[in-house]
């Protein structure tokens, strides 16, 4: 499609598993942004890749979250050990310079 | 600090009211700014880019003032469907977007 994708839409964990969260930006976009939600609150920066440059990991919560971004297009953020405040929905929005970002549905991670 | 701050609300206005929203941004580099609207439970959608001289797109007016460094949303004649959070979004240079936690508007009959 040409939107921006995430999968999965719905991720179930139980405390102390890893899960990685996927992004396939939109072709060509060379920012990718990861972002967080959790429930009735405001978008958490975590995350932001800019073409080649070193990525931006200053809103990451704790080590236990990581992010990589393959080949320019590709992201994968990954949380270790997963606890019970990490639930939330997991944004990822892409962009070209100086244009406005297109967000995906987001992934939908519960933790038990 | 929060680097883009926004008044969460919520604001529960009656319909046809007219409301406003303003956000204000620490980095004086920022170079482009829009509004982005987020329906409950729903990711957030491009609204309006605002332009350094203002610019209105039907109902919605959006303004940026450099000098104090905030941009603002004005709805007019406010409809049930303008319920949404409202989110701000400035571009920091090298294509490096910040959200507000943003604004929740509720119109009600």
């Amino acid at each position: 499609g040409a939107g921006v994708s995430q999968s999965p839409s719905n991720k179930v964990t139980e405390k102390g598993k890893d899960v990685e969260l996927r992004c396939d930006p939109i072709s060509g976009h060379t920012a990718l942004y990861w972002y967080r939600q959790s429930l009735g609150q405001g978008l958490e920066f975590l995350i932001y890749f800019q073409g080649n440059s070193a990525p931006d990991k200053s809103g990451l919560p704790s080590d236990r979250f990581s992010a990589e971004r393959t080949g320019g297009s590709v992201s994968t953020l990954t949380i270790q050990r997963t606890q019970q405040e990490d639930s939330a929905v997991y944004l990822c929005a892409s962009s070209l310079e100086a244009t406005a970002g297109f967000f995906g549905p987001g992934t939908r991670l519960t933790v038990l | 600090r929060k680097e883009v701050e926004q008044d969460p609300g919520p604001f529960n206005v009656p319909e046809g009211a007219t409301v406003a929203f303003n956000c204000t941004y620490s980095n004086s580099a920022s170079q482009s700014f829009f509004w982005y609207r987020q329906d409950c439970r729903k990711e957030p959608k491009l609204l309006m880019s605002v332009y350094s001289s203002g610019n209105e797109d039907g109902r919605f007016t959006a303004q940026l003032n450099r000098a104090s460094q905030y941009i603002s949303l004005l709805i007019r004649d406010s409809k049930l469907s303008d319920s949404a959070t409202y989110l701000c979004v400035v571009n920091r240079g090298n294509n490096d977007m910040r959200f507000g936690a943003g604004t929740r508007l509720t119109v009600k009959p």
